[in-house]
């Protein structure tokens, strides 16, 4: 079945260095891949995405590449601060369906 | 301005005991789903609705039941809850299935005594 795999599962970096999450999918019929934050005690909240006819895409201190050949897509956090803190989930769409499937998540932690 | 709002967030229940989940929506979206988040773990979808469309996973437990009155509300009905139900349930919507973006509600925090 489809599977995401992401690593590592936990990160830590002192404040102002970058922060790289790495994820791997199988199908490679996936053409949707978001990235969440999830805070302690709240709900997943949505940071950046990428489809699957983009390469990179950068919101100011993040971005996501996508190498569709290779099957793995990174964020990449620069200037971390330490409300960055948060588990990170990736995700990828599940094909023909309205569904995506989840990573394993990463708990970053941004040392001051 | 809360966009998917989750009532309540807290809920406390005893074994057994019938408990319901709300779930509502500002976002006008056609898709809502229930996800079921263990701690430390990825969320894990138990449904979605693709307006009136009702799809099941293969694994979620007879235990789970989900209606859909209307587009801005969905309700999760746990029938008999075991302390493996502990959990956070978390509601998602999107606009037209992974044509956009799932935005997630804030959760409610199952506990099951």
């Amino acid at each position: 079945g489809e599977n995401v795999e992401q690593h590592p599962s936990t990160l830590s970096v002192q404040e102002g260095d970058s922060a790289v999450i790495k994820c791997t999918y199988s199908d490679s019929a996936s053409n949707y891949f978001p990235w969440y934050k999830q805070e302690l005690g709240k709900g997943p909240q949505l940071i950046i995405d990428i489809r699957s006819n983009v390469g990179e895409k950068k919101d100011q201190r993040i971005a996501v590449t996508l190498n569709k050949t290779a099957k793995h897509f990174s964020l990449h956090i620069t200037e971390t601060q330490p409300e960055d803190s948060a588990v990170y989930f990736c995700a990828a769409s599940i094909r023909d369906t309205d569904k995506l499937i989840f990573g394993t998540g990463t708990r970053l932690q941004v040392f001051p | 301005d809360a966009m998917v709002i989750q009532n309540p967030r807290y809920q406390v229940t005893q074994f057994g005991k019938p408990v319901t989940l709300s779930c509502s929506q500002t976002l006008n979206h056609n898709v809502m789903y229930w996800y079921q988040q263990k701690s430390s773990q990825a969320p894990k979808l138990l449904f979605h609705y693709y307006d009136k469309d009702f799809n099941n996973e293969a694994d979620t437990p007879d235990n789970f039941q989900s209606r859909r009155p209307n587009t801005s509300f969905c309700f999760l009905d746990i029938r008999s809850p075991g302390l493996g139900d502990a959990a956070m349930y978390l509601c998602a919507t999107s606009r037209a299935g992974l044509r956009d973006t799932q935005y997630f509600g804030p959760g409610t925090r199952l506990t099951v005594l």
